[in-house]
């Protein structure tokens, strides 16, 4: 089944550590996507990468990087610089940049201690 | 002129009523108006879409309703069933405004009562 993997699916981190999302799809989708998501604050973009080797910054980008060395992975460092990254991230993909429909993994929940 | 404003931010609709969730946008340049429905612990899914050039769509129990000249859309859900709980966001895109990514809405968490 084609999709996308996000592991893992719960992480706890303790203040000052670094932590990397893994986000896989087999869509054979150019573009990827990592969103935020806070309770009564919707979806909001961190980074997305139209193409292998480039990504740009969303709204959300500080304390956050991202790398793209394979068309089908996207990962998602929290780095310690993130103020407050205890949140539900979502990495998604669409066919390209501009597609209106994004297919989500299942989530990854980040819980720091 | 990015936003989508959708409200209301949750709502309870009994058993075989008709929910209506409401989005409004400022920029113009938006064509492409999506719905994504989410279940907890999951990620949203592609639930309907529309674009401006028609004032309404209809997929099994549910519809999107655009209206152009007021800048906005609604999702509305006939006989609400309880496997309709789940959060709902709205979204926006522009292939032409630059950035080519989806705006969303901040979501209504929508809870269906026997």
């Amino acid at each position: 089944d084609g999709g996308i993997t996000q592991s893992p699916k719960y992480l706890f981190r303790k203040e000052g550590q670094n932590v990397t999302l893994s986000c896989e799809q087999n869509l054979n989708h150019d573009a990827m996507y990592w969103y935020r998501q806070d309770p009564g604050q919707g979806l909001r973009l961190i980074y997305y990468s139209q193409i292998v080797n480039d990504f740009q910054k969303g709204d959300i980008a500080e304390g956050y990087s991202v790398s793209r060395e394979k068309k089908e992975s996207f990962p998602l460092t929290v780095t310690s610089a993130q103020k407050n990254p205890t949140a539900f991230y979502l990495c998604a993909s669409s066919i390209a940049q501009g597609a209106g429909e994004l297919f989500f993994g299942e989530g990854s929940r980040l819980t720091v201690l | 002129q990015q936003q989508v404003k959708q409200s209301p931010q949750s709502l309870i609709v009994q058993k075989g009523g008709i929910s209506i969730i409401n989005c409004a946008y400022e920029n113009t340049a938006f064509d492409y108006f999506p719905w994504y429905q989410q279940f907890p612990g999951k990620g949203p899914a592609l639930l309907i879409a529309i674009r401006p050039d028609v004032s309404e769509k209809k997929e099994g129990r549910f519809t999107i309703s655009f209206n152009k000249s007021a800048k906005q859309f609604s999702l509305h859900i006939m006989d609400s069933q309880p496997g309709d709980s789940a959060t709902y966001f709205c979204a926006a895109i522009s292939p032409y405004f630059g950035n080519e990514k989806l705006t969303f809405g901040t979501g209504t968490r929508l809870t269906i009562i026997p």
